[in-house]
């Protein structure tokens, strides 16, 4: 699987839209980029993936950029339920296990400020 | 309908005791995966399953075994305990083909003494 690199950390004023940004330059033509997001110490929450077109569910939006080497989760109107540890991963779907890690890396660490 | 649950939640063990991580979910998916979470480390894929009856490593294999002897069962084994398995252990699941989202369960805090 392609490496991802994060910011460590980010604020954001809460009920402005967080941009969270995620490098990906050797992402490869069959690999969709997922986020997921880690509340406190809870089990990761999925959010969103995306192949090559801007993706928007009820949690976010996900832009990616034209040669897909990075992409933004958009998060619209932050909330204090926001702050969490974000995790940006690229990955193939499917059965495409042959030797990957599915390894969640460090992620962004999003503090909303009240 | 639960998801995935994770059993016990917490757990102290002396080392070189034993213990068995149980993961059980309700989803019907093809695929099980077993990570631990150390501070600063992100998760780490520690043995994953692509189906009942089998099992394959992942990243932090050593010092663990596995079994999927049930397509809803995924158990995480620790044969000999260690200080360095002082961890939060996540089981997930996902379904076979399609986007292969991964369902987390809430975690597992193992301390070894």
């Amino acid at each position: 699987d392609a490496k991802t690199t994060q910011p460590p950390s980010m604020d954001c004023a809460e009920g402005r839209a967080a941009n969270l940004p995620c490098n990906h330059s050797t992402i490869s033509g069959n690999e969709y980029v997922y986020w997921y997001r880690q509340i406190h110490s809870q089990g990761p929450q999925y959010i969103i993936h995306g192949l090559k077109n801007n993706e928007t569910n009820e949690m976010a939006s996900l832009i990616i950029t034209e040669d897909r080497k990075s992409s933004t989760l958009i998060l619209p109107h932050a909330t204090l339920r926001d702050t969490a540890v974000y995790y940006c991963i690229v990955r193939a779907p499917g059965d495409n296990f042959g030797n990957e890690k599915l390894t969640f890396g460090t992620g962004t660490r999003l503090t909303i400020i009240p | 309908n639960a998801g995935v649950t994770q059993t016990p939640k917490f757990r102290v063990l002396k080392t070189g005791q034993s213990m068995t991580l149980l993961c059980a979910q309700d989803m019907n998916h093809e695929y099980m995966y077993w990570y631990r979470q150390d501070p600063g480390m992100g998760l780490r894929l520690i043995h994953y399953s692509v189906g009942e009856g089998t099992t394959a490593k992942g990243e932090v294999p050593d010092g663990y075994n596995v079994s999927r002897l049930k397509k809803q069962n995924f158990l995480l084994g620790l044969e000999s305990a260690a200080p360095s398995q002082t961890s939060v252990y996540f089981c997930a699941s996902s379904p076979r083909g399609g986007a292969n989202v991964l369902t987390f369960g809430a975690g597992s805090r193992l301390t070894v003494l």
